[in-house]
C-alpha cells in the first residue's frame, strides 16, 4: 500500500540549533514533493517544491532534499527560531494530475 | 486577494442535521480541493474540481457527503445527515493546473492555497 511516513514525535530543539524533519513514502513515485507549514487553527502554508530531477532546494533559512532512491525528503531550518514552531507537512504529487497527498505531519517547537 | 474564503469558521449541529460548507477560491484559480483534517487521520482529500468538473471524489466516505462547484468562484460540500464522526475541520484549496502551472518559469508551480477551514462539531 501506499505510504507517507514523518516523524510522529513532537520534534524539541534548541534556538539556533538546526531542525532536521524527515519525509519518507513507499510506493509512489512523485513528479515532485512539496513541503507546507501549519499553524494551529489555520490552514496549511506552502513552503517549498522540490521536483524529482533535483537533488537539493533551497529559500533563505529553508533547505529540502529529495532522495529518489530513498524515497526520502530532508526538511531542514538552519539558525532556528521560536516562531519556526509549528507543524510540518509533506505532500506528494504523482503521474500526470495535481492531486496532493499530505504525509501525517511533524510538530517543531523551537525553545529559548 | 483576499485568499481562499471559506464559510462558515465555525459550526455546531445535532445529529442528523443537514451541514453545507461553503468555499471561494481565489480568483484565477482551475482547480480546487476539499479537505478534512482530524488528530487521528491527519489531512485527507475528499475531493477535487479542475475547471468545475469532479476529478476524484474517491475520499469522500460515503453517500452522505456530497461536493459541487457550479462556477468557478464558488464550491459546496454537504453532509446529509451528519453524524458525530463528521467532526472534525475542513478545509478548502486551490491553485492553478495545467501544462503552464508545471513549467519551471511559473512562479506559483501547482501550490495549492488554504482557507482558514471550518470547524464542524456534531454533537
Amino acid at each position: 500500500s501506499q505510504k507517507i511516513e514523518q516523524n510522529s514525535e513532537a520534534l524539541n530543539i534548541q534556538e539556533g540549533k538546526t531542525a532536521t524533519l524527515t519525509c519518507n513514502y513507499t510506493n509512489y513515485s512523485p513528479a515532485y514533493l512539496q513541503w507546507y507549514r501549519q499553524d494551529p487553527g489555520r490552514g496549511p502554508v506552502f513552503l517549498l517544491l522540490i521536483r524529482e530531477n533535483e537533488k537539493e532546494k533551497r529559500k533563505e533559512r529553508l533547505k529540502v532534499t529529495f532522495d529518489t532512491t530513498l524515497k526520502q525528503s530532508l526538511f531542514h531550518i538552519t539558525a532556528s527560531q521560536p516562531a519556526d514552531s509549528a507543524t510540518y507537512l509533506c505532500a506528494l504529487v504523482t503521474g500526470g494530475g495535481n492531486k496532493l497527498t499530505f504525509g501525517t505531519g511533524t510538530q517543531l517547537k523551537v525553545e529559548l | 486577494d483576499a485568499g481562499v474564503i471559506q464559510s462558515p469558521r465555525h459550526e455546531v449541529t445535532e445529529m442528523g442535521q443537514e451541514v453545507t460548507l461553503r468555499c471561494k477560491p481565489i480568483s484565477g484559480h482551475n482547480s480546487l480541493f476539499w479537505y478534512r483534517q482530524t488528530m487521528m487521520r491527519g489531512l485527507e482529500l475528499l475531493i477535487y474540481f479542475n475547471n468545475n468538473v469532479p476529478i476524484d471524489d474517491s475520499g469522500m466516505p460515503e453517500d452522505r457527503f456530497s461536493a459541487k462547484m457550479p462556477n468557478a468562484s464558488f464550491s459546496t460540500l454537504k453532509i446529509q445527515p451528519s453524524e458525530p464522526r463528521d467532526s472534525a475541520v475542513y478545509f478548502c484549496a486551490s491553485s492553478f493546473f495545467g501544462t503552464f502551472a508545471r513549467s519551471r518559469d511559473f512562479p506559483y508551480q501547482e501550490t495549492q492555497y488554504f482557507g482558514p477551514g471550518t470547524r464542524l462539531l456534531v454533537l
